[in-house]
């Protein structure tokens, strides 16, 4: 099966901060999704994405379905410490699965 | 309030025996997925269904089974031919858009399955 390519794997970053990260497919995709994870819990949607070049925002998060259909990245700006967490891209291309990047686990320092 | 249950939260088994995760949503969600995630992985695709009584083997189906009986419900059992049972088990369901593709998937807040 297919994950998606997630960078980075891990961030520390200070309270106030912007946050990058990005995803990468080699397949093309027509819905790009962007989820939070908290330990133990389940991920929860943050933004969709469903077409090239559309770029969302949800209050301090924003992300950009590339214009290649084969990225996205997602940017928080002044991040805060419950912004901890592993954030997951997922992409559907033109069947009927969603496949999933390796996370990104973010860290915020006080 | 509409969402997706999984029950339990945490399970317990001993090796060798089968054990079924449930899932309920009300949400009127016509697909179903299960998702198994270990430590500082993705998640991997094991079954999910687009309607009821028809489901489709994800990436990692062996040693998992599920039944889709009914709109609301996909159980997932697993069996003892699974070599590595231990793990957090994740259901999710999506809607559907007017072009019949699946859009978002929203996830129940897991099962951490542990064998001992």
């Amino acid at each position: 099966g297919q994950q998606l390519n997630q960078s980075p794997q891990s961030m520390f970053i200070q309270e106030g901060e912007d946050v990058s990260m990005n995803c990468t497919s080699s397949s093309i995709f027509n819905t790009w999704l962007w989820y939070k994870q908290d330990p133990g819990e389940g991920p929860v949607l943050l933004i969709a994405l469903y077409k090239a070049g559309e770029l969302t925002s949800n209050g301090r998060l924003t992300a950009q379905f590339g214009i290649t259909r084969k990225d996205s990245f997602l940017n928080i700006s002044a991040s805060i410490p419950s912004d901890v967490g592993i954030y997951f891209c997922a992409g559907r291309g033109t069947g009927n699965q969603f496949y999933f990047g390796t996370g990104t686990s973010l860290t915020v320092i006080p | 309030d509409g969402g997706i249950t999984q029950s339990p939260k945490y399970l317990f088994r001993k090796e060798g025996q089968n054990v079924t995760l449930s899932c309920e949503q009300n949400l009127n969600h016509d697909a179903m997925y299960w998702y198994r995630q270990d430590p500082g992985q993705g998640l991997r695709l094991i079954y999910y269904s687009q309607i009821v009584n028809d489901f489709q083997k994800g990436d990692i189906a062996e040693g998992y089974s599920v039944s889709r009986e009914k709109k609301e419900s996909f159980p997932l059992t697993v069996t003892s031919a699974q070599k590595n049972p231990t793990a957090f088990y994740l259901c999710a369901s999506s809607i559907r858009s007017r072009d019949r593709v699946n859009t978002e998937a929203f996830f129940g807040q897991g099962t951490r399955l542990t064998v001992v």
